[in-house]
């Protein structure tokens, strides 16, 4: 098992379209995650952080499953600003942050 | 406010050359990294520092090395130039651990040919 893992996709949904994205990682005892968004040939860019709870912000809503070692990343009402690469970051232990090799979404007309 | 400025953006080099890319930034954080992203892959850390003073290895560190003289500069040093380590270099701050985010550097893109 792949230490950060995510569906490269690609996503094409239309606009309007709710998404969802998964992120698997292999170490049960990570105590924190984060979304990226990465824009081409841009920066990572942060998104939000992913609290054990889980978090709102607007139209993005995250969500850790401990149990199965995922964390999720829901889009509602797509726009086509939304059309990027997701990142998610685990901590494996200690300073260890792992980046997934992202999933790219295209929201289209 | 700056936040994490790179320099060059663009560099073409020759194998066996040698360069430092820069880094610096201007919000006192503690902790400073530096990762490299290939085509269609996610970032994969270099080094990184949690101090002045202070470095540590991350998960590719072979070719490069690293130093921390001032919380504000981290620069990272190519010695013999590869075509391996054709990538984009980004380089990025946080204020303590791994429980925050991380602000990144817009990168610096490196050919070696």
């Amino acid at each position: 098992r792949k230490e950060v893992e995510q569906d490269p996709g690609p996503f094409n949904v239309p606009e309007g379209a709710t998404v969802a994205f998964n992120c698997t990682y292999s170490n049960s005892a990570s105590q924190s995650f984060f979304w990226y968004r990465q824009d081409c040939r841009k920066e990572p860019k942060l998104l939000m952080s992913v609290y054990s709870s889980g978090n709102e912000d607007g139209r993005f809503t995250a969500q850790l499953n401990r149990a199965s070692q995922y964390i999720s990343l829901l889009i509602r009402d797509s726009k086509l600003s939304d059309s990027a690469t997701y990142l998610c970051v685990v901590n494996l232990g200690g300073n260890d942050m792992r980046f997934g090799a992202g999933t790219r979404l295209t929201v289209k007309p | 406010n700056a936040g994490v400025t790179q320099t060059p953006k663009f560099r073409i080099l020759k194998i066996g050359q040698s360069m430092t890319l820069q880094c610096t930034q201007d919000m006192n954080h503690n902790y400073m990294y530096w990762y490299r992203q290939d085509p269609g892959m996610g970032l994969k850390l270099i080094y990184y520092s949690v101090g002045a003073g202070i470095t540590d290895k991350g998960e590719v560190p072979n070719g490069y090395n690293v130093s921390r003289s001032t919380t504000e500069d981290f620069p990272l040093r190519l010695e013999l130039a590869a075509p391996s380590q054709t990538s984009v270099y980004f380089c990025a701050s946080s204020p303590a651990g791994t429980f925050q985010p991380q602000h990144f550097g817009d990168g610096t893109r490196l050919s070696i040919l």
